[in-house]
């Protein structure tokens, strides 16, 4: 079945213990995104990847890292958590770089809780 | 830049009555414009997406969206309701000429759909 799949689904940890969320999709997407979801914010984008070895920031990156070395995995690392980072996260990706041409399939969330 | 708005962040609504979701953007570029939605527990799904041609726009699942260039908006709607309605709707926007599939999220509707 082609899906992308988030690990853990759920995460309680404490401020400045390193954790990292995973992702892994199955369909051979070049692209691949990391989202927060808040109340009334809706989606903002955290980082991107294009390809292996690229990526980017979105309009949130601060506190986060992501490392695309492989075309199917793109891990997002929480260095020094702190608790402005408890959130809904999401991965995503799609077959081609842009939206319109193929659309993102997301991951089914993972919940994070930083205390 | 460009900001997408949704102007109710909840909506109840009966089975088998109307539904509108608004959705009004701001941009000094053209873009695309698209409806997910996401269902509990679950990651968001492509409803329908606008690229160019008739302003009427059909989805999956019975709704449709009509871009309103004049507007600036790209209300969602469905003449009839179900109980597997029940989600959050998201309305998204991108650049047509953007790098990244750098979607622009607003806040999301809730739907809730009573019997």
């Amino acid at each position: 079945e082609a899906q992308v799949t988030q690990n853990p689904r759920y995460l309680i940890t404490v401020t400045g213990k390193k954790l990292t969320v995973t992702c892994s999709q199955n369909m051979n997407h070049e692209y691949m995104s990391w989202y927060r979801q808040d109340p009334g914010l809706g989606l903002r984008q955290i980082y991107y990847s294009m390809n292996v070895e690229v990526t980017d920031k979105g309009d949130v990156p601060e506190g986060y890292k992501v490392s695309r070395k492989e075309k199917r995995n793109f891990p997002l690392i929480l260095e020094s958590p702190s608790p402005n980072q408890t959130s809904l996260y999401f991965c995503a990706s799609s077959l081609e770089q842009h939206s319109y041409n193929s659309p993102l399939h997301f991951g089914n969330g993972t919940r994070l809780t930083v205390t | 830049a460009q900001s997408v708005t949704q102007l109710d962040s909840q909506v109840p609504v009966f089975e088998e009555a109307p539904v509108e979701l608004r959705c009004n953007y701001s941009s000094s570029v053209s873009v695309y414009l698209f409806w997910y939605v996401q269902y509990p527990n679950q990651g968001l799904q492509l409803l329908l997406k606008y690229l160019s041609g008739s302003t009427l726009v059909k989805g999956i699942n019975g709704f449709e969206a009509e871009f309103n260039k004049s507007q600036t908006s790209f209300h969602l709607r469905k003449p009839s309701v179900h109980i597997s309605d029940t989600a959050e709707y998201f309305c998204a926007v991108i650049p047509i000429k953007a790098a990244g599939n750098k979607l622009t999220f607003g806040g999301g509707t809730r739907v809730l759909v009573k019997p």
